[in-house]
């Protein structure tokens, strides 16, 4: 099962900043939390990841909480063609190569024009 | 870099017969590939991971003789549908990571194939 809890849905309007929190309450204190977004019937993209400092590079920030238990991503200036769904994801670790990636539900993002 | 490539991007079968879905890693060696099944509206859910030169691992519920995965070179990794249903219509998704990285580093997502089975 994922590890992480989203909001369904989100509207945003196109400018102005999107925020989606994702909850991760059960992180385990080497999992990192990465970010996806998928854009209707292509592959998810890779967006961002961090372990407990914030992270941006050109596409987001990703802040996350002292105790870890919570993120946020932030798309600064929205566009329309930030509407995707976007997936907060807890990279579960293992000692192997078969450290996975499991989807959640993940949030419906609409930038509205 | 770190693009991955499906092939094909869609495909239409008829009831009965074998479909076989590429996935490459155009510009890394990828010891590791996951596949993806999504069905409409619903989230990407984890098939099997394939690592090179050994068995797949499936996932719990995943038939093994019917979703064959042989993961053959540092760059390829294949699923084939065997004896296809319309029920195993569906958007699959491969993804690859590099080889000499772990959880640290991103997963590199093809842009998917979707089956459609009459």
């Amino acid at each position: 099962d994922a590890k992480t809890t989203q909001p369904p849905s989100m509207d945003c309007a196109e400018g102005r900043a999107a925020n989606l929190p994702c909850n991760h309450s059960t992180i385990s204190g080497n999992e990192y939390v990465y970010w996806y977004r998928q854009i209707h019937s292509q592959g998810p993209q890779y967006i961002i990841h961090g372990l407990k400092n914030n992270e941006t590079n050109e596409m987001a920030s990703l802040i996350i909480t002292e105790d870890r238990k919570s993120s946020t991503l932030i798309l600064p200036h929205a566009t329309l063609r930030d509407t995707a769904v976007y997936y907060c994801i807890v990279r579960v670790a293992r000692a192997n190569r078969d450290d996975k990636i499991i989807f959640g539900k993940g949030t419906r993002l609409h930038i509205l024009p | 870099g770190a693009v991955v490539s499906q092939h094909p991007s869609r495909v239409i079968c008829k009831s009965g017969t074998s479909v076989k879905i590429e996935c490459r890693s155009l510009d890394f060696q990828a010891t590791t590939m996951f596949w993806y099944r999504q069905f409409p509206k619903q989230s990407l859910m984890l098939m099997a991971t394939s690592n090179e030169g050994s068995k797949a691992t499936y996932e719990q519920g995943v038939e093994k003789d019917k979703f064959l995965i042989n993961h053959a070179s540092l760059t390829l990794s294949t699923l084939t549908v065997t004896s296809a249903h319309p029920e195993d219509s569906s958007f699959y998704i491969c993804s690859a990571q590099k080889a000499g990285q772990t959880y640290n580093s991103p997963l590199h997502f093809g842009n998917g194939t979707r089956l459609t089975v009459t």
